[in-house]
């Protein structure tokens, strides 16, 4: 399967707890995305690479919420003290280098689904 | 700030009936929209956007900027068109780096 992967596919864990989830995107792409989404909503944007650069960051990010590309390839996220208000989807997608395809197209991977107890 | 709004979360038609799937957006500058789709059990994947001014699916989609809408068209809705449908918007010339989604249309295609 070539397409982006995430793992683990679901995660159940109790409040306080840290956890961390990883993001395998699609090797050429250079750009990846972190969303979340809760139920009846569309994925909210949380933070986005390009290389293993941080360029942006959602205003609505918790200092509780940390992500990292450190070699330009898989990236994790890590959410510390897990709150039950954390719940929810957490999605990763990958786009192409600029300019190599139709520019903005996102690539999702499955999703972690996250239960905080 | 950018926003996207989907007024309906659940649209019900008949196969073979015409659907529309409505989209408003709010941004002061120069947008990409983008309609995603997602069938049951699978990822979200894009359907179409409106730079590139095509049918996928045989679903269509005009932006119009006076009404600041972008809204998805279809003639005759098939059984298999059944998932969520939502809309993005990007900032021109942005990248991807800032995607606003819309909550998402649940259509349901019957029998």
């Amino acid at each position: 399967d070539t397409g982006v992967s995430q793992n683990p596919r679901h995660k159940i864990t109790k409040r306080g707890q840290n956890v961390t989830f990883r993001c395998d995107p699609i090797s050429e792409h250079n750009r990846l995305y972190w969303y979340r989404q809760t139920l009846g909503q569309g994925p909210e944007f949380l933070t986005y690479f390009q290389n293993e650069a941080q360029l942006e960051k959602s205003r609505l990010l918790s200092d509780r919420f940390s992500a990292e590309r450190p070699k330009g390839s898989f990236s994790t996220l890590e959410i510390q003290r897990t709150e039950q208000g954390d719940s929810a989807m957490y999605l990763c997608a990958s786009s192409p280098r600029l300019g190599t395809s139709p520019n903005n197209e996102q690539f999702f991977g499955p999703g972690t689904r996250l239960t905080v107890l | 700030a950018q926003r996207v709004t989907q007024p309906e979360k659940l649209l019900s038609v008949f196969k073979g009936a015409p659907v529309e799937l409505k989209c408003n957006y709010s941004y002061s500058g120069s947008p990409e929209l983008f309609w995603y789709v997602q069938y049951s059990r699978q990822r979200l994947q894009l359907l179409l956007r409106h730079i590139s001014r095509e049918s996928i699916k045989g679903f269509t989609a005009d932006l119009n900027k006076g009404e600041t809408s972008f809204h998805l068209k279809k003639p005759f809705a098939q059984e298999e068109d059944s998932a969520m449908y939502y809309c993005a918007l990007s900032p021109k010339g942005n990248y991807g780096q800032n995607f606003v989604f819309g909550p998402g249309t649940r259509l349901s295609v019957l029998p």
